[in-house]
């Protein structure tokens, strides 16, 4: 079973430029997720999928950030425009629903880490 | 407010010894317990996940316990190996009707010298 594939890996940028990462979940996947871990601690949820729609983005700083699921498979999330706080390593995991079932494990990608100069 | 601390911050062990992780969490409505192993430059990996009705859980040389009415899990690594180093993380999942949450802990970052 192919894992969940993002791009790029790394991405040097400066403030106030933009950036797009993408994601291409496991196979049959219905959610996906976006999460953003700082150096030192653990992921965040930025944003939650169910199909093409969105479950959860309460976490979303929405002024800059962006994404979308159009077509209920590969995703992409934007930011625009960068803040130095931005620079993190974004995650994108996927699972097979989401319910109260211990069975739902995430599996995620090996993220892609954005140094914001 | 829906916590998970995770104790210690960090910890240097030598090859071949045990240790220990420790999680504690404030969640409602929980629903599962869940250890990741996460790699430098990789994205988390599970190691396991216990249910309300489930105290202990092994894989391979890591057994996770959890005591749902002292709200704290521990993660024991046996006979630890270079291979793992690395950040542990502790998620809590919790679930209202049909919508969920996971409350990640900070993680533990464990450094294995040989």
């Amino acid at each position: 079973e192919a894992g969940v594939a993002q791009s790029p890996r790394y991405k040097i940028i400066e403030k106030r430029q933009s950036v797009a990462f993408w994601c291409n979940p496991i196979s049959g996947h219905a959610t996906l997720y976006w999460y953003q871990q700082i150096l030192g601690q653990g992921p965040k949820l930025l944003i939650q999928f169910q199909n093409n729609g969105v479950v959860d983005d309460s976490q979303l700083p929405k002024d800059r950030f962006s994404a979308e699921r159009l077509k209920g498979v590969d995703s992409t999330l934007k930011i625009q425009p960068a803040k130095l706080e931005d620079s993190a390593v974004y995650l994108c995991a996927s699972s097979l629903v989401w319910g109260d079932s211990g069975a739902n494990v995430l599996t995620f990608g090996a993220g892609s880490r954005l140094t914001v100069l | 407010k829906n916590q998970v601390e995770q104790s210690p911050q960090s910890l240097i062990i030598l090859e071949g010894k045990n240790c220990t992780l420790q999680c504690n969490y404030t969640v409602s409505p929980f629903s599962n317990l869940r250890w990741y192993k996460q790699d430098t430059g990789r994205g988390p990996v599970s190691l396991t996940i216990m249910t309300f009705s489930e105290n202990t859980k092994s894989n391979g040389r890591y057994t996770a316990t959890l005591d749902a009415d002292t709200k704290q899990s521990s993660l024991h690594i046996t006979a630890s190996q270079l291979s793992d180093s690395a950040s542990y993380i502790c998620v809590v999942s919790a679930v209202s009707g049909n919508t969920g949450k996971l409350i990640f802990g900070q993680g533990t970052t464990l450094q294995v010298k040989p």
